[in-house]
């Protein structure tokens, strides 16, 4: 069974400040890792993909990937309260076009 | 953008209908997928397909059946609804991915469908 993990949270952290969600997956061969947004009785949007170790950056996000470590996670610099979601981080293995979800990490932003 | 879209947001059935969630991408998508979402359990797969008349089972199957007769549109069929099918129901859709393997093929979401099975 292809895992993977993330903290639920909730994860408080004040205007301002960087979140870090994280999260595990199981399956060494793993070739992409997403990170989805989630508001609240709304449906995901993809705000991150990373395909190769290191970190790739798009404005106040940062995801970081490393394979060795079987991990990948998501930084939010300069974090606004329109940031208060649940991120999904999901991965899609090697072996076909089946991703698999983790359960979400729940952020709340407090100004 | 890549529009997938839902034919209801909201949808309250009694336990024993048939039920149909219908989907719909505008983007040529091969893979297209239906998930449930539940409180503390995430998204789980039920069943998704990879090309017209082609599907495959995802991790909880039972109690649903799809449909995919033309390559924008996939359907959601609950045989006989239950009580514990009341959830989330979210459609995506992918292209497939190049090379060897099949990565960087991104998901969008539709807006999802809130069934309520009383």
């Amino acid at each position: 069974q292809k895992e993977v993990e993330q903290n639920s949270g909730p994860l408080s952290v004040p205007e301002g400040a960087i979140a870090s969600l994280n999260c595990t997956y199981s399956d060494r061969g793993s070739q992409s890792f997403f990170w989805y947004r989630q508001y609240s009785g709304k449906s995901p949007e993809l705000i991150m993909s990373i395909y190769s170790n290191g970190d790739k950056e798009d404005g106040r996000f940062t995801a970081q990937l490393n394979k060795a470590s079987q991990y990948v996670s998501l930084l939010i610099r300069d974090s606004q309260p329109s940031d208060s979601a649940t991120y999904l981080c999901a991965v899609n293995f090697y072996t076909g076009n089946q991703f698999y979800f983790g359960t979400g990490t729940s952020l709340t932003v407090i100004p | 953008d890549v529009k997938v879209t839902q034919s209801s947001r909201y949808l309250v059935k009694r336990t024993g209908e048939k039920v149909f969630l219908e989907c719909v991408q505008d983007m040529d998508h091969e893979n297209m997928f239906w998930y449930r979402q539940d409180p503390g359990l995430g998204l789980r797969l039920i069943y998704f397909s990879y090309d017209v008349k082609m599907k495959e089972k995802g991790d909880i199957p039972e109690g649903y059946s799809v449909s995919r007769e033309k390559k924008e549109r996939f359907s959601l069929i609950l045989e006989s609804a239950s009580t514990n099918q009341t959830s989330m129901y979210l459609c995506a859709s992918s292209p497939p991915g190049t090379g060897g393997w099949r990565a960087k093929n991104i998901q969008y979401f539709g807006a999802g469908t809130r069934l309520s099975v009383l």
